[in-house]
């Protein structure tokens, strides 16, 4: 596609919910990364993507939370059990990954809201 | 990694030119600087990227000094669009899968008619 696209835009949810965000990047790019935003903050390291595997998955906060990436494309963000502090804006990025650039470019973001 | 520091905020007026600092005192020698906006409700957009001297694209220009422990984002003529977030990261995006962006605060710019 001609940017990455992010579904849902929002999301309401309750506590102690199931809840999948998707990430699908621009054709072609290899890498993909997961960062989450709270109000105020910046964007917050969750997961980078190489291909198919997660090559660094240091930002993940704790096992409730979990990426797939199976056909190296379309990403899946799980969080299992959501507490009211998982509330923030979801965003992913891909990038070709060329030597010497490494440029992000973001989706428009998954806004999750638990309740 | 190479912690970076810029303003929280800043105000300018329309038609001004603002110019925004980022410090990066313990940047490496493969180091490249990199600028990304961001617009409420969205995600951080590129504006631009250098490793030295000045680089100057459609949007902004970005200096950076012989001694690379600060940066200068330049917006010339600033519109009330330009009101956006503004994040410097610092980093080198050919050792692949050891780099990741990393944000910090950002430097809020709010733009007055």
């Amino acid at each position: 596609g001609a940017g990455v696209s992010q579904t849902p835009s929002n999301k309401v949810t309750e506590k102690g919910k199931y809840v999948e965000l998707r990430c699908d990047p621009i054709s072609g790019h290899t890498a993909l990364y997961w960062y989450r935003q709270s109000l105020g903050q910046g964007p917050e390291f969750l997961i980078y993507f190489q291909g198919t595997g997660a090559a660094d998955d240091s930002g993940l906060p704790n096992d409730r939370f979990f990426a797939v990436r199976p056909e190296g494309s379309v990403s899946t963000l799980k969080i299992q059990r959501t507490e009211r502090g998982d509330s923030a804006m979801y965003l992913c990025a891909s990038s070709p990954w060329t030597a010497g650039a490494n440029v992000l470019t973001f989706g428009a973001g998954s806004r999750l809201t638990v309740l | 990694l190479a912690k970076t520091t810029q303003p929280i905020s800043m105000d300018s007026y329309e038609g001004q030119e603002v110019n925004i600092t980022c410090s990066h005192n313990n940047i490496a020698t493969n180091d490249y600087i990199t600028w990304y906006q961001q617009f409420p409700s969205q995600g951080p957009r590129f504006i631009i990227q250098g490793y030295k001297t000045k680089v100057t694209n459609e949007v902004a220009s970005l200096f950076i000094p012989a001694d690379r422990k600060s940066s200068t984002l330049s917006l010339p003529r600033v519109s009330l669009s330009d009101t956006a977030v503004y994040y410097c990261l610092v980093g080198d995006p050919a050792s692949g899968g050891s780099y990741i962006p990393t944000f910090g605060r950002g430097t809020s710019l709010i733009v007055h008619p």
